[in-house]
């Protein structure tokens, strides 16, 4: 049974960045998307990125000047940063693993990390 | 690709049927997938690929479709279906979700 867990900073400022990791256990990283997703408080659900390991990166255009996704895949974890924030990227963000060989859906997330941007 | 979910709230009945619509603005070729999510939790994939099942989810509900519209249907309404339905189009980046369809079980 895969299991994500979300870690970071609860609280970010203004013009900072904000930065979280995934940890997965209970299974391999290899042959599966790993994806960052966002609800703000009371909306709907947005996707900010992807990666394949030993594949690419993948970024929502409406976000990619500001995100960077990464991986340490010797300690099954992957990163977000998100650069230059403002009140509206104040949300939960989810880490979630698709399936792209089976399903192609989100069959994995991790339990969400509440971020507030403010000062 | 935007995914329309009309309407974002509804009201059923325990017992009743419910049909909740999603549609795309282009051809999303079967990479349409349906999601619960309750308050405070992450969603949970309940129909992959419009039509097939995840485990574990039980038979009342299903999903139809092909194209550009979809639905998913749950049958025999039970008060733990109260909840916010998402629609998700896989086929191409960035993946899109639909805006949510809050079901209330009276």
């Amino acid at each position: 049974q895969v299991q994500l867990r979300e870690s970071g900073p609860g609280l970010v400022k203004p013009s900072e960045t904000l930065s979280l990791t995934c940890t997965v256990s209970g299974g391999s990283m290899n042959g599966a998307y790993w994806s960052w997703i966002r609800q703000p408080p009371g909306k709907g659900l947005e996707w900010i990125g992807h990666f394949y390991i030993g594949g690419s990166t993948t970024y929502n255009p409406s976000l990619k000047s500001r995100v960077t996704i990464s991986a340490d895949t010797s300690k099954k974890q992957f990163s977000l940063e998100l650069s230059s924030v403002t009140a509206a990227d104040t949300a939960v963000y989810y880490c979630a693993r698709q399936d792209y060989h089976g399903s192609g859906s989100y069959d994995y997330w991790g339990q969400g990390a509440l971020v507030t941007v403010s000062s | 690709i935007q995914l329309t979910q009309s309407p974002s709230s509804l009201s059923a009945s325990v017992g009743d049927r419910v049909t909740i619509p999603c549609r795309a603005s282009q051809n999303v070729r079967g990479f349409l997938n349906w999601y619960q999510q309750k308050p405070g939790n992450a969603p949970q994939v309940l129909i992959y690929l419009v039509s097939s099942l995840q485990s574990g989810v039980p038979s009342r509900f299903s999903g139809n479709g092909s194209g550009t519209d979809f639905t998913l249907t749950i049958t025999s309404l039970q008060f733990e279906d109260s909840a916010t339905y998402y629609c998700q189009q896989s086929y191409t980046t960035p993946h899109t979700f639909g805006q949510g369809t809050k079901l209330d079980i009276k």
